[in-house]
C-alpha cells in the first residue's frame, strides 16, 4: 500500500514570505497522481493543485507551485508572496490512476504571521 | 464550479441513538461518493466508497452495521451511524466525483459533519 508523509507537522512564515511544505510518498507504481489540499479553519478541503505523475513539468497555479521529484518521491509545494488567507491545515494526496481512492499525509499546520 | 453540500454541520446525539449525516451533489451527477473520518488534528481516514445504485465498499477496519452508507441517486448519498456511542464522535466529510470529469481533476468536498455523542 502506498504511504504519503509529511514530516513538518506545523510550520508559521510572516506575510509576503515564502514557504516550502514537504512530502514524500511510497508506491511501486509509475501512474499516479498527487494533490495539495488545503482545509482552512473552516474545515472546507480545497484543492490547490495538482501533478500528473507521467508529466516532468512542475505544476503552477499562481503563488502556488510544485516541486515534483518523481525518482526521489518528493513533492513540495511553494507558497509565494503567503498571504494571511494562506493560514491553513495542507495535505498531500496520492491516488493511482485508474484507483479512485485518494491516500492523505498527516498534514502540516501553516501559519502565516502578520 | 462543483458544489458539494454537506448537512448538518453539527450535530449532537446521545449515545444509542442513530444520527444520519446528508451529502449532496448541487451541479453535477456524482457517480461515486466517499466518505472520511478526521480525528482532531489528524488526517482524513477514508471509510467507505459509495456508488450510485450499488452497495458501498467499506475500508478494512470500518463497521459496515455501524456506519450504514445510501447511494439511491446520483446527487445523495446518506451516512448513518448507528447505535452512536462516545468513541463515535468524530468530524465527518464527504467527497464526490463528478460522472463527467476527470478523476485527475480531485474531488470535490461537502464542508463536514461534527457529530458529538454524548
Amino acid at each position: 500500500a502506498q504511504t504519503v508523509t509529511q514530516s513538518q507537522p506545523e510550520m508559521s512564515v510572516q506575510e509576503a514570505e515564502t514557504v516550502t511544505l514537504s512530502c514524500t510518498y511510497d508506491t511501486s507504481e509509475s501512474n499516479y497522481y498527487l494533490f495539495w489540499y488545503k482545509q482552512p479553519p473552516s474545515r472546507q478541503m480545497i484543492l490547490v493543485i495538482r501533478q500528473e505523475a507521467y508529466k516532468q513539468q512542475n505544476a503552477t497555479e499562481n503563488r502556488f507551485s510544485v516541486n515534483f521529484q518523481k525518482a526521489a518521491k518528493s513533492f513540495s509545494l511553494k507558497i509565494s508572496d503567503s498571504q494571511l488567507g494562506d493560514t491553513a491545515m495542507y495535505f498531500c494526496a496520492f491516488m493511482f490512476f485508474g484507483n479512485e481512492k485518494l491516500t492523505f499525509g498527516t498534514g502540516t499546520r501553516l501559519t502565516i504571521i502578520p | 464550479g462543483a458544489v458539494v453540500s454537506q448537512h448538518p454541520s453539527r450535530v449532537i446525539c446521545k449515545s444509542g441513538t442513530s444520527v444520519k449525516i446528508e451529502c449532496r451533489s448541487l451541479d453535477f451527477q456524482a457517480t461515486t461518493m466517499f466518505w472520511y473520518r478526521q480525528f482532531p488534528k489528524q488526517s482524513l481516514m477514508l471509510m467507505a466508497t459509495s456508488n450510485e445504485g450499488s452497495k458501498a465498499t467499506y475500508e478494512q477496519g470500518v463497521e459496515k452495521d455501524k456506519f450504514l452508507i445510501n447511494h439511491a441517486s446520483l446527487t445523495l448519498s446518506t451516512l448513518t451511524v448507528t447505535s452512536a456511542h462516545p468513541e463515535d464522535s468524530s468530524f465527518y466529510i464527504c467527497s464526490a466525483k463528478d460522472g463527467q470529469g476527470a478523476v485527475d481533476y480531485g474531488y470535490t468536498f461537502g464542508s463536514g459533519t461534527r457529530l458529538t455523542v454524548v
